[in-house]
């Protein structure tokens, strides 16, 4: 089946500093990949969708200039939290799919800045 | 506004216990009602996609139904292993495939 890896799988980060999610899809290729965001005992909410070769589509609410997505690979998608703040201590989970309907999640991303 | 709801929002079964978790959903032209397992502190494992009223699909102790207005999560004869949390998601009817999830249904089987 499709896989997909995160790492890291857990971070701590001093508040002001900037931290990257790596989201990889393993064995297949994926032009399109999203990344999600999940408090506890809540469900996951779109953050945005990351394209390949071209600049993120961020849903209401969510700060481009804070929630750094690069696609570079068709591979290859990376979240980078800038400045992080204690509110942005999450889970951070992205997917990805190999032919644009079923998608497949990655492990999963715990952040917790402190 | 496209919405995914989801019943029970808990659900304690003793083993071999069946039920059935409910998802009922308002999103224009449906492109798929997916389901999927979530153990704690991981990410969500995919388990169906459905793409028209009558559809079924089987795995093991799960079956997931299809109407026009929602879906069904049927659990037969559980097992403890079967904790977990299960998320009923579709497409955004204008996020290309960008998934709007429910707010899970928590089931706890025991012993």
């Amino acid at each position: 089946g499709a896989v997909v890896s995160q790492h890291p799988s857990r971070v701590i980060c001093k508040s002001g500093t900037s931290v990257k999610i790596e989201c990889r899809s393993l064995d297949f290729q994926a032009t399109t990949m999203f990344w999600y965001r999940q408090f506890p005992k809540k469900s996951l909410m779109l953050m945005a969708t990351s394209n390949e070769g071209s600049k993120a589509t961020y849903e209401q609410g969510v700060e481009k200039d804070k929630f750094l997505i690069n696609h570079a690979s068709l591979t290859l998608s990376t979240l980078t939290v800038t400045s992080a703040h204690p509110e942005d201590s999450s889970f951070y989970i992205c997917s990805a799919s190999p032919s644009g309907s079923e998608q497949y999640f990655g492990p999963g991303t715990r952040l917790t800045v402190t | 506004e496209d919405q995914v709801t989801q019943s029970p929002e808990a659900l304690r079964l003793q083993e071999g216990e069946s039920s059935s978790l409910n998802c009922s959903y308002t999103v224009s032209g449906l492109r798929g009602l997916f389901w999927y397992r979530q153990d704690p502190g991981k990410g969500p494992e995919f388990l169906f996609t459905l793409y028209s009223a009558g559809e079924e699909k089987e795995k093991e102790r799960l079956k997931a139904t299809l109407t026009k207005k929602e879906s069904f999560l049927h659990i037969t004869a559980p097992k403890p292993e079967d904790s977990a949390t299960y998320l009923c998601a579709a497409p955004n009817s204008n996020s290309g495939y960008a998934l709007n999830f429910g707010k899970g249904t928590s089931l706890l089987v025991t012993p």
